[in-house]
This record gives C-alpha cells, sequence and structure tokens, in this order.
C-alpha cells in the first residue's frame, strides 16, 4: 500500500520557470490538499479539494493552481516560479470522516533561483 | 481565524526521561480537533496523538499522551521514557468540526533526545 506519493522528491527552478508538482493517493480518500512548510512557520494551506472536480484555496493560494480530475491526483502546477516560493510541499489526503488523520506524503524540496 | 502556538522552539531531554511539549490555540469554536505531529529528519509527518474536544478524557498512545484544559485552550504532549527515535520535529495542529478537513499548525517545536 503507497499511500501518499509525491513527486519529485528535489527540484530546483530558475524564477519564471513553470512546473508540475504530482500528489497521488491510493486509500480513495476524497479529501486531499498541498501545504508548504517554512522554517518558522510551521505548515500553511495552499490549496484543498474535497473531491473531484472541487479544488478550493487555503491560506496562501497565490501564485499555485490546482485541478482535481480523478479521485487519486492532485497535481499543484506553479505557473512562474518566484524566490518566495522556495519551500518543502507535502500532499496529504484523508477521509472526510471528521477525525479521520490527515496522512502525508513525503515531501518535495523546491528551491527557486 | 484559528491561531496555534508553540512556544518552545527547541527543547532537549535525556533519553529516558519525560518531557513535555506546550502548545495553546485561539478558538471560539466549541467543537474542533486537536492533533500532535512528528516530524522526523527524514521529514516524513507522522500523526502521534488525537483529541477531540468534547471528550473530557485525555488521549494516550503508548509512551504519548496530552494533557488537554478546554478552558485554558491548551494541549500539551508528554513523551515518557523518551528514546533516541523521539528526536524530531514535534507539531501541534488544530482543525474546526466545520472546517472542511483544513489543519491550522503550530510552527513546531525541536525536540532533542539526548543518549
Amino acid at each position: 500500500n503507497a499511500g501518499v506519493t509525491q513527486t519529485p522528491k528535489f527540484q530546483v527552478l530558475k524564477t519564471g520557470q513553470s512546473m508540475t508538482l504530482q500528489c497521488a493517493q491510493d486509500m480513495n480518500h476524497e479529501y486531499m490538499s498541498w501545504y508548504r512548510q517554512d522554517p518558522g512557520m510551521g505548515l500553511r494551506l495552499i490549496h484543498y479539494s474535497v473531491g473531484a472536480g472541487i479544488t478550493d484555496q487555503g491560506e496562501v493560494p497565490n501564485g499555485y493552481n490546482v485541478s482535481r480530475s480523478t479521485t487519486e491526483d492532485f497535481p499543484l502546477r506553479l505557473l512562474s516560479a518566484a524566490p518566495s516560493q522556495t519551500s518543502v510541499y507535502f500532499c496529504a489526503s484523508k477521509t472526510t470522516a471528521q477525525n479521520s488523520p490527515l496522512h502525508f506524503g513525503n515531501g518535495t524540496r523546491l528551491t527557486v533561483t | 481565524a484559528q491561531t496555534v502556538t508553540q512556544s518552545q522552539p527547541e527543547m532537549s531531554v535525556q533519553e529516558a526521561e519525560t518531557v513535555t511539549l506546550s502548545c495553546t490555540y485561539d478558538t471560539s469554536e466549541s467543537n474542533y480537533y486537536l492533533f500532535w505531529y512528528k516530524q522526523p529528519p527524514s521529514r516524513q509527518m507522522i500523526l502521534v496523538i488525537r483529541q477531540e474536544a468534547y471528550k473530557q478524557q485525555n488521549a494516550t498512545e503508548n509512551r504519548f499522551s496530552v494533557n488537554f484544559q478546554k478552558a485554558a485552550k491548551s494541549f500539551s504532549l508528554k513523551i515518557s521514557d523518551s528514546q533516541l527515535g523521539d528526536t524530531a520535529m514535534y507539531f501541534c495542529a488544530f482543525m474546526r468540526k466545520s472546517s472542511g478537513d483544513k489543519l491550522t499548525f503550530g510552527t513546531g517545536t525541536r525536540l532533542a533526545v539526548r543518549p
């Protein structure tokens, strides 16, 4: 059982480049989300989805796009990378049962130069 | 908006001793959930323990237990018989029952267990 799989694990981009961080889960979870982790700031919610075809903004959505065409996949797109987007990105999923925990991927470390 | 505060950026404990990590939160909600997550150097986020606000009994998971004080909006984590593998960053997190599964995290406490 793979759980939540994120690719790539590391990425270096130049300012202005675009890329997609991939996230897939095999647990049939309805809810998926993206967080970024920065030193001294904990994890902050970027975007989330409560099911296929439904997405919504979190706390820090600017500069990021998402889509949810299937239950399994929830890619995060950076259209024009900026140095401020240098961070560690986590994808997470859960069932919609209210006290169920988030299951996290292993993260992607992104550096924008 | 909810806020979660972890006032101890770093802590250290001797192996086999007990350590308590602090967490306070601010909310006007009455129904919510609280979590502690562990992030070892591998970067993986691991759920340690969770508490439902309407339950007065403190949650316990083996060597990990919480002291949940609802009126004081406090949710501390106690680690007993600390082990070297407990060395990690620990995050406290809050989720409103009506928030659509969104978690608000604290800034974390880095715990070092000394041999």
